[in-house]
């Protein structure tokens, strides 16, 4: 079954306890991408990577650290978290050139909550 | 900045009639214009995409695109009490690049 598997899903930590949370799809995509969601604010991007060793940053990328040594992982570090990265992040990939071009495949999501 | 907008709503309208959910982008060379539906608390789904201007009908759902207005709206006829969820617009930008950019969504309740 195609799919992308982000664990953990949920997750209470404390702040500047480093933790990471891992994404890994199954359908051979070179792109893959991290986002938060908070409330009324809609799916802010947080970084990107375009293939294997190529990774950018999004619109709120302080704070997080990320790597794409192998296409099919795609791990989110927060380094020292802090309670405003309380939210809910996904992960998403693509297929690279195919169509529809743009169309994301979205992992079920993490909450995490930084006390 | 690359922009799409859409009203926050909640949008409500009752069971049976056409629900229509409206999204205007900032990007007049934006090639690709996806709907996406999410429940409360589960990830983003495709549910419609779209790149020629006119209607993409769907089942239920019509997505309608005018790049000269640049603006996409997604309608939802005989809408049902399992379509309430709050609608994703997302665009790709120009440039050969496909990493859309998410409005903020607009949420829809379906009462019975």
């Amino acid at each position: 079954e195609a799919q992308v598997t982000q664990n953990p899903r949920y997750l209470i930590t404390v702040t500047g306890k480093k933790l990471t949370v891992t994404c890994s799809q199954n359908m051979n995509h070179e792109y893959m991408s991290w986002y938060r969601q908070d409330p009324g604010l809609g799916l802010r991007q947080i970084y990107y990577s375009m293939n294997v060793e190529v990774t950018d940053k999004g619109d709120v990328p302080e704070g997080y650290k990320v790597s794409r040594k192998e296409k099919r992982n795609f791990p989110l570090i927060l380094e020292s978290p802090s309670p405003n990265q309380t939210s809910l992040y996904f992960c998403a990939s693509s297929f690279h050139g195919g169509a529809p071009a743009g169309e994301l495949f979205f992992g079920e999501g993490s909450r995490l909550t930084v006390l | 900045q690359k922009e799409v907008e859409q009203n926050s709503g909640p949008l409500s309208v009752p069971e049976g009639a056409i629900a229509s959910l409206n999204c205007t982008y900032s990007d007049r060379g934006s090639q690709s214009f996806f709907w996406y539906r999410q429940y409360s608390g589960k990830s983003p789904e495709l549910i419609m995409f779209i790149y020629s201007n006119g209607d993409k009908e769907d089942g239920r759902f019509t997505a309608q695109l005018n790049k000269a207005s640049q603006y996409v709206s997604l309608l939802i006829r005989d809408s049902q009490p399992s379509d309430s969820a709050t609608y994703l617009c997302a665009v790709s930008p120009s440039g050969g690049s496909y990493i859309p950019t998410f409005g903020r969504g607009t949420s829809l309740i379906v009462h019975p």
